[in-house]
């Protein structure tokens, strides 16, 4: 019974192609958001959903779209992929904001 | 703005030994505050939280952390440390009134034998 899923796990692309990487949680929770984790380690969120509406929208280039079909679903759609996207995307959701977030296992991409 | 601090970005202890972890937050009010581990090639778990009430908190594998207002801390704590504890910490920070944590950059945990 995985809470947060995310596929595929691992994700190998060129230069220029568009990819999708898609998430799923079976926990209830309401918010769902995705992070970047660079090769420093370091967690960066990109987007988050509430109920199928975007409440978080960082700074990220606009060939990122993230899209909610339903609150049990966020997928990640990115555009015109470059060398400097490579990095493992995480998924996470949560119901109450402190209770802390469950994240998926995560998206291994490298652009080559 | 909130942020999060880990001064040690790698820590190498003794199967064992008692470890303690690093973490600095700035905020204005009480914030949420979480530890999360990461073992290689998996995603994050979390390991305590604290919102409010008792300033220790117990989390799982036998950690613990403790809120520290007046020095704006919340180090993770393990008494005796066990090889598999051999990951990747996290500590994160939100406010009540928002919608996400943020993150500091991580402590690395080698566990010698």
């Amino acid at each position: 019974d995985t809470a947060v899923s995310q596929t595929p796990k691992y994700l190998v692309t060129q230069m220029g192609n568009d990819k999708s990487i898609k998430c799923e949680q079976n926990l209830g929770h309401d918010t769902m958001y995705w992070y970047k984790q660079d090769s420093k380690k370091f967690l960066k969120i990109m987007f988050s959903y509430n109920n199928k509406e975007l409440i978080i929208n960082e700074t990220v280039p606009n060939r990122f779209s993230p899209k909610s079909p339903d609150k049990a679903h966020l997928n990640l759609h990115i555009n015109s992929l470059e060398l400097g996207d490579s990095a493992v995307y995480f998924c996470a959701s949560s119901q109450l904001h402190r209770a802390g977030y469950t994240f998926g296992s995560g998206t291994r991409l490298t652009v080559v | 703005a909130q942020s999060v601090t880990q001064p040690d970005i790698h820590i190498t202890v003794s199967e064992g030994a008692s470890l303690e972890l690093r973490c600095n937050y700035s905020y204005g009010a009480t914030p949420y505050l979480f530890w999360y581990v990461q073992s290689p090639g998996q995603g994050l778990q979390l390991l305590l939280k604290y919102f409010s009430g008792d300033t220790l908190v117990q989390g799982i594998k036998g950690f613990e952390a403790e809120f520290k207002r007046s020095q704006s801390s919340f180090n993770l704590r393990k008494p005796s440390v066990h090889w598999s504890d051999a990951a990747e910490y996290f500590c994160a920070v939100g406010a009540s009134t928002g919608n996400q944590f943020y993150f500091g950059t991580g402590t690395s945990l080698t566990v010698i034998p």
